[in-house]
């Protein structure tokens, strides 16, 4: 089945380390997404890419990288320059074929940093 | 940036009633999409609905229907036969071009 894999469910991490979110997609989907949800605050957009090698800055970008070397693969980096990131994480794919085309959402990940 | 807001942070309906939710947003552009999302305890994201900004007509989806008023950036979402299993968070979404924003959510709970 095809569908958008995040990994891991949850992840805990220390203060001050670098962390790697995962997201897998096999839609062949053109365009990726990564959006943090915290309470209260619906989901904000933190990176998207729309093809390989490239991606654009969202709302809340600071202290996050991305990469995007693979058509399949878009992973995250939460740095230790993120001062509040613990949060959960949503990972999201669609068809670039004309905007009407919705987000396909992966199980997310719950990052606890102490 | 585009904004979306829905003004209702919680909201109740008892089941095999109807309900809406309501949601605007911001935008000067004329071409975009709209999308409503449910997110169930699971924290799945689930599609519920969506709309074209140039089709007049309302979409409808089973007992899931919007209310689309363009001119007043309004896009609200209504539930028929409200059932248990429709308590969930909801989400209003907004894209133009390929980025998409979100609303903050209402939090639906159907009671028995």
């Amino acid at each position: 089945d095809g569908g958008i894999t995040q990994s891991p469910k949850y992840l805990f991490r220390k203060e001050g380390q670098n962390v790697t979110l995962s997201c897998e997609q096999n839609l062949n989907h053109d365009a990726m997404y990564w959006y943090r949800q915290d309470p209260g605050q619906g989901l904000r957009l933190i990176y998207y890419s729309q093809i390989v090698n490239d991606f654009q800055k969202g709302d809340i970008a600071e202290g996050y990288s991305v990469s995007r070397e693979k058509k399949e693969s878009f992973p995250l980096t939460v740095t230790s320059a993120q001062k509040n990131p613990t949060a959960f994480y949503l990972c999201a794919s669609r068809q670039d074929r004309g905007s009407y085309s919705p987000l396909h959402f992966g199980n997310g990940t719950r990052l606890t940093v102490t | 940036a585009q904004t979306v807001t829905q003004s209702q942070p919680e909201m109740s309906v008892q089941e095999a009633e109807t309900v809406t939710l309501s949601c605007t947003y911001d935008t000067s552009e004329s071409n975009y999409y709209l999308f409503w999302y449910k997110q169930p305890p699971s924290r799945q994201m689930i599609l519920v609905i969506r709309q074209e900004a140039y089709k007049q007509q309302n979409a409808t989806e089973n007992r899931f229907s919007v209310n689309f008023q363009k001119a007043a950036k309004s896009f609200s979402l209504k539930i028929s036969d409200s059932q248990l299993g429709d308590t969930a968070m909801y989400f209003c979404a907004f894209m133009e071009y390929n980025d998409m924003r979100f609303g903050a959510g209402t939090r639906l709970t159907v009671k028995p």
